[in-house]
């Protein structure tokens, strides 16, 4: 089973700044087999970035995705008040798994 | 819209059965797989089943394997999960999710329900 860490646990920043979330995966993945979702609370987990990089439609361009190997990351570049919530990183490479989550709260 | 909703959860006894359904529409439901993923506070999002488009093949997690079994009726646009011998650590929100078109490394759940409680305890 690939497991998935992601960093920090909890990233305290205010509306405008810039976040970087980070998932270390156990097991080297091809950046394909790489999503990321976003839960606001109450809500159920919605797709922001699919094969490692690409946004999901309707997902603005403040998100980004990157990384290779074992290591990713998701990018907010300016927060807006609507990003506060818990961001999930998931990999599909034989069995799907997820982190834990970052939850991204206000500072 | 792709649209997904969940019920059939509530309070089971251990070693008791419930069987969720998940309703979909917005699109062409047998061309998809869908995944059961389940969510707690203390272990967060863990995948627990899939099926692929046409419903003949089937796909577990350990820890749900030999317990519940998960179909589909492509008629009805509509995905069940029967649970049985539930436990304590099955108390968990239950999502289904649908896949990107196949369930496979390099797919991905793109759409997912509200979600259903489902909680075991005497």
């Amino acid at each position: 089973e690939v497991v998935l860490t992601q960093s920090p646990g909890t990233l305290s920043l205010s509306p405008g700044e810039r976040a970087t979330l980070s998932c270390k995966a156990s097991q080297s993945l091809s950046s394909t087999h790489l999503a990321w979702y976003q839960q606001r609370p109450g809500q159920a987990p919605r797709l922001l970035i699919y094969e490692g990089s690409s946004r999901a439609t309707g997902i603005p361009d403040r998100f980004s995705g990157g990384g290779s190997g074992t290591d990713f990351t998701l990018t907010i570049s300016r927060l807006e008040p609507e990003d506060f919530a818990v961001y999930y990183c998931h990999q599909y490479r034989n069995s799907p798994t997820f982190g834990l989550g970052t939850k991204v709260e206000f500072k | 819209d792709v649209q997904l909703s969940e019920s059939g959860g509530g309070l089971a006894q251990p070693g008791g059965s419930l069987r969720l359904s998940c309703v979909a529409s917005g699109f062409t439901f047998s061309s998809y797989a869908i995944s059961w993923v389940r969510q707690t506070p203390e272990k967060g999002l863990e995948w627990i089943s899939a099926i692929s488009g046409g419903g003949t093949s089937t796909f577990y997690a350990d820890s749900v394997k030999g317990r519940f079994t998960i179909s589909r009726d492509n008629s009805r646009n509509t995905l069940y999960l029967q649970m049985s011998s539930l436990r304590v650590d099955d108390t968990a929100l239950y999502y289904c999710a649908k896949w990107r078109d196949y369930y496979g490394s390099g797919s991905y759940l793109t759409n997912w329900g509200q979600g259903t409680q489902v909680t075991v305890s005497s």
